[in-house]
């Protein structure tokens, strides 16, 4: 159990196009997803927090008129990247949140090669 | 805010042998410490988590120490193979209260060499 999704796996898109990238957990429900991305080499940078039903959280320094995050329902989150540039060109990474009486737990996506020519 | 440091950032061993990767937090009010493991190309792994409320948690070949008091937390694999080849992150977070934000270790590129 505890599989989260992302697609695509890998994007190529011009300067100045959006790209949207979705994220699934399939076999729980998250109220709670989110949002990383990660350079060569370096740790993983928390963009947002995205909870059902209402809006992002974004981190300080991160743009979210850039990077639109919708979470319409409990197991679907989207990351969009508006009017994308070459230093856009990332690994993005989504999780999932998953809670019990006995668990509190981040399971993670397979992640998105963004690159933007 | 929090703070996790992570040592060593790369770590060579024998088949065989032991790993340790070490971690230490500043928020003493952190209570939920997992570790990941990230093969190149993919989303981190969970592979072991310790609450505050425990010193020391082990699955099989996997073990993770606890010590509130210092604010650090180890990794200990042992008979490594060459599949735990790996980048491993450790993190910190509170739970339920701090909604599971978690804050990254910078990570330790692990090769375990035949």
């Amino acid at each position: 159990g505890a599989v989260v999704s992302q697609h695509p796996s890998w994007v190529i898109c011009k300067s100045g196009t959006s790209v949207k990238i979705e994220c699934r957990s399939l076999d729980f429900q998250a109220t709670t997803m989110f949002w990383y991305r990660q350079f060569p080499k370096q740790s993983l940078m928390l963009m947002a927090t995205s909870n059902e039903g209402s809006k992002a959280t974004y981190e300080q320094g991160v743009e979210k008129d850039k990077f639109l995050i919708n979470h319409a329902s409990l197991t679907l989150s989207t990351l969009t990247v508006t009017s994308a540039h070459p230093e856009d060109s990332s690994f993005y990474i989504c999780s999932a949140r998953r809670t019990s009486p006995r668990t509190d737990t981040q399971y993670f996506g397979p992640g998105t090669r963004l690159t933007v020519l | 805010g929090e703070n996790v440091e992570q040592h060593p950032s790369t770590l060579s061993v024998q088949e065989g042998d032991s790993a340790v990767i070490k971690c230490t937090y500043s928020d003493s009010a952190s209570n939920y410490f997992p570790w990941y493991k990230q093969e190149l190309g993919k989303g981190p792994q969970l592979i072991i988590d310790i609450r505050s409320n425990v010193g020391e948690k082990k699955d099989q070949r996997i073990a993770v120490t606890l010590n509130k008091t210092a604010k650090h937390f180890s990794l200990h694999i042992t008979e490594t193979q060459p599949e735990d080849s790996a980048v491993y992150f450790c993190a910190a977070s509170l739970v339920p209260g701090g909604g599971n934000k978690l804050t990254f270790g910078t990570g330790t590129q692990l090769k375990v060499e035949l």
